[in-house]
């Protein structure tokens, strides 16, 4: 079974500066995806960011970029430029390549942005 | 718009009552999928579907039931079996062959 591990429960960083969320999983799949989703209170689950595993070039959309190191099994998200609007919980989420849409999730990280 | 419609947004039983949460997608997609959060906890899936007529446990399925009778619906019950019924439960749903998993806004179960 995979497991899915943000040891981080809880984050803060001023507006305009960067931060970097840790997650960690351990799979013997080879052919897999990672995500990164954010909550915010409104408990909306939205997409942030998704890469696959057998793409060696890291995800980047927009502030958001993964550090996907894929023999440590390691998948961090780094946002630049935090805005208050990324003020959410952060969970990292593994789907292996055989389990269609199943997700497996860390426990999440709370990142506060402070004015 | 297409997307996916939880309801209630808030929802209170009694205990030894069983309740139905409702999940409904119109982004005609095949897998639907129920996970349950709690405080401090990552989701959990409950259950899940990939076709019409056909669903399977997911990794805490006691004390819970769904149905897929249509494609665009998939709701769950959560009976008095479940010991601990109250958490925050969230819909998904994907399409064959996407990867993205698409969420509903969720439902707040309060067992009083």
């Amino acid at each position: 079974a995979q497991t899915v591990t943000q040891s981080q429960p809880e984050m803060s960083v001023q507006e305009a500066e960067t931060v970097t969320l840790s997650c960690t999983y351990d799979t013997s799949e080879s052919n897999y995806y990672l995500f990164w989703y954010k909550q915010p209170p409104s408990r909306q689950m939205i997409l942030v960011i998704r890469q696959e595993a057998y793409k060696q070039q890291n995800a980047t959309e927009n502030r958001f970029s993964v550090n996907f190191q894929k023999a440590a099994k390691s998948f961090s998200l780094k946002i630049s430029d935090s805005q208050l609007g990324d003020t959410a919980m952060y969970f990292c989420a593994f789907r292996g390549g055989t389990s269609y849409g199943k997700l497996t999730f860390g426990q999440g990280t709370i990142l506060t942005v402070h004015p | 718009d297409g997307g996916i419609t939880q309801s209630p947004k808030y929802l209170f039983r009694k205990e030894g009552q069983n309740v139905t949460l409702s999940c409904e997608q119109n982004l005609n997609h095949d897998a639907m999928y129920w996970y349950r959060q709690d405080p401090g906890q990552g989701l959990r899936l409950i259950y899940y579907s990939q076709i019409v007529n056909d669903f399977q446990k997911g990794d805490i399925a006691e004390g819970y039931s769904v149905s897929r009778e249509k494609k665009e619906s998939f709701p769950l019950t959560v009976t008095s079996a479940q010991k601990n019924p109250t958490a925050f439960y969230l819909c998904a749903s994907n399409s064959q062959v996407g990867s993205e998993a698409f969420f509903g806004q969720g439902t707040r179960l309060t067992v009083v």
